[in-house]
């Protein structure tokens, strides 16, 4: 079982839909949760982090984690061309030095 | 604003030759790490530091080695060249206080190795 898993895509949505993408971890230890966003070509840029239970909302984006059931999903609602992109979830363990642990990614795709 | 810089944005090599890939950041964070992305594959760390001096190996170390002689530079070297080190290579960097782990990443560096 992968440390990491996040919904196999490619994920397809229109304009202004809101895009739903999740992750789900292994490790019950894991302190935070992060979602980065990449471009084809271009580095992963952090998109939002969450450390405690629940919602997290910065501007059209919302992280939610459930610690209990090893989730964690970021919301995109009025989704635009773009946002299309591949999004990693990436989670850090109980262990230190903060090292990550990434999902594969889900490329989503917003069509006009 | 949180930089880090990374030598060459694209390299060609030839096999067998020694390659070092440089990573600076000036956000005096203590963590540095090195990662290698590959098509299906994702994001795959091979190496990292916590401090000066120190290092760990990450999941795929093998063909590598690393550097870290001051705290804002991290080296990434390949001790001979092969083709199926042809790969993305990210930088990123953390700190260890203040409650916030969050790597940020530099522009990558797209090595080829014929």
């Amino acid at each position: 079982q992968k440390e990491v898993e996040q919904n196999s895509g490619p994920l397809s949505v229109p304009e202004g839909a809101i895009a739903s993408l999740n992750c789900t971890y292994s490790d019950r230890g894991s302190q935070s949760f992060f979602w980065y966003r990449q471009y084809s070509g271009k580095s992963p840029e952090l998109i939002m982090s969450i450390y405690s239970n629940g919602d997290k909302e910065d501007g059209r984006f919302t992280a939610q984690l459930n610690k209990a059931s090893q989730y964690v999903s970021l919301l995109i609602r009025d989704s635009q061309p773009s946002d299309s992109a591949t999004y990693l979830c990436a989670v850090r363990g109980g262990t230190s030095y903060g090292k990550l642990t990434f999902g594969q990614g889900t490329i989503l795709t917003v069509h006009p | 604003d949180v930089k880090v810089t990374q030598s060459s944005r694209y390299l060609v090599k030839r096999t067998g030759e020694k390659v070092f890939l440089e990573c600076v950041q000036d956000m005096d964070h203590e963590n540095m790490f090195w990662y290698r992305q590959d098509p299906g594959l994702g994001l795959r760390l091979i190496y990292f530091s916590y401090d000066v001096k120190m290092k760990e190996k990450g999941d795929i170390p093998e063909g590598y080695s690393v550097s870290r002689e001051k705290k804002e530079r991290f080296s990434l070297i390949l001790e001979s060249a092969s083709t199926n080190q042809t790969s993305m290579y990210l930088c990123a960097s953390s700190a260890q206080r203040g409650g916030t782990d969050t790597q940020y990443f530099g522009p990558g560096t797209r090595l080829t190795v014929l």
